[in-house]
């Protein structure tokens, strides 16, 4: 069975301070996909980013970028200059099921950015 | 952007009853989700469907859960018999054939089982 680990219930920092969220995961695939998505009050879930496994080069979008270590399997997202707006929460998601079985989630970290 | 598209955004039912849940995935997706998240916790997954057909299933759901695609369109969760621990919130997901691409949620429905 596979597992996502979030271990920070909830973190707070000043706008435009840097912040990472940390993610351990546990699968015994070796072809697989990580997410980052952010849930906001609204309770959407929107994707942040994503990070193939066969790829060593970790994954950039915009302010958002994620430190791989496929080695220890840990999968941190890092926001740069973070906004008021990037207050939600976010949840690490493991896909390695090829799909069939979906996303695996961890429990979320609320991040909250104070102004 | 495409998006996939659920309906109500909020339903309330009585304890006993069924309910319906309905999405449209994005049009050129072949794999469909359904998602629960009860209020403070974790996202679980439910079902996946593909090719017409329940691909994979989680121990959530039992019977009292069965999923449909009745038309080309619309994928639907119907919960038979609602029980309170059913009160949450409900995604579908749809995604590519090509596994790369991820996953795009729809905007969920709250379920409320009074």
């Amino acid at each position: 069975a596979q597992t996502v680990t979030q271990s920070q219930p909830e973190m707070s920092v000043q706008e435009a301070e840097t912040v990472t969220l940390s993610c351990t995961y546990d699968t015994s695939e070796s072809n697989y996909y990580l997410f980052w998505y952010k849930q906001p009050p609204s309770r959407q879930m929107i994707l942040v980013i994503r990070q193939e496994a066969y790829k060593q080069q970790n994954a950039t979008e915009n302010r958002f970028s994620v430190n791989f270590q496929k080695a220890a399997k840990s999968f941190s997202l890092k926001i740069s200059d973070s906004q008021l707006g990037d207050t939600a929460m976010y949840f690490c998601a493991l896909d390695s099921g090829g799909g069939a079985d979906g996303l695996t989630f961890g429990k979320g970290t609320h991040l909250i950015i104070q102004p | 952007e495409p998006e996939v598209t659920q309906t109500p955004s909020h339903q309330v039912t009585q304890m006993g009853q069924e309910v319906i849940l309905r999405c449209v995935p994005i049009s050129n997706h072949l794999y469909f989700y359904w998602y629960r998240q009860i209020l403070g916790q974790k996202v679980e997954f439910l079902v996946s469907f593909y090719n017409n057909e329940i691909s994979e299933k989680s121990e959530i759901f039992d019977d009292q859960f069965s999923v449909e695609r009745p038309d080309g369109s619309n994928f639907t969760l119907k919960i038979r018999s609602t029980k309170l621990e059913d009160s949450a919130m409900y995604f579908c997901a749809s995604r590519e054939e090509e596994w790369e691409f991820g996953y795009t949620f729809g905007s969920g429905t709250r379920l409320t089982v009074v």
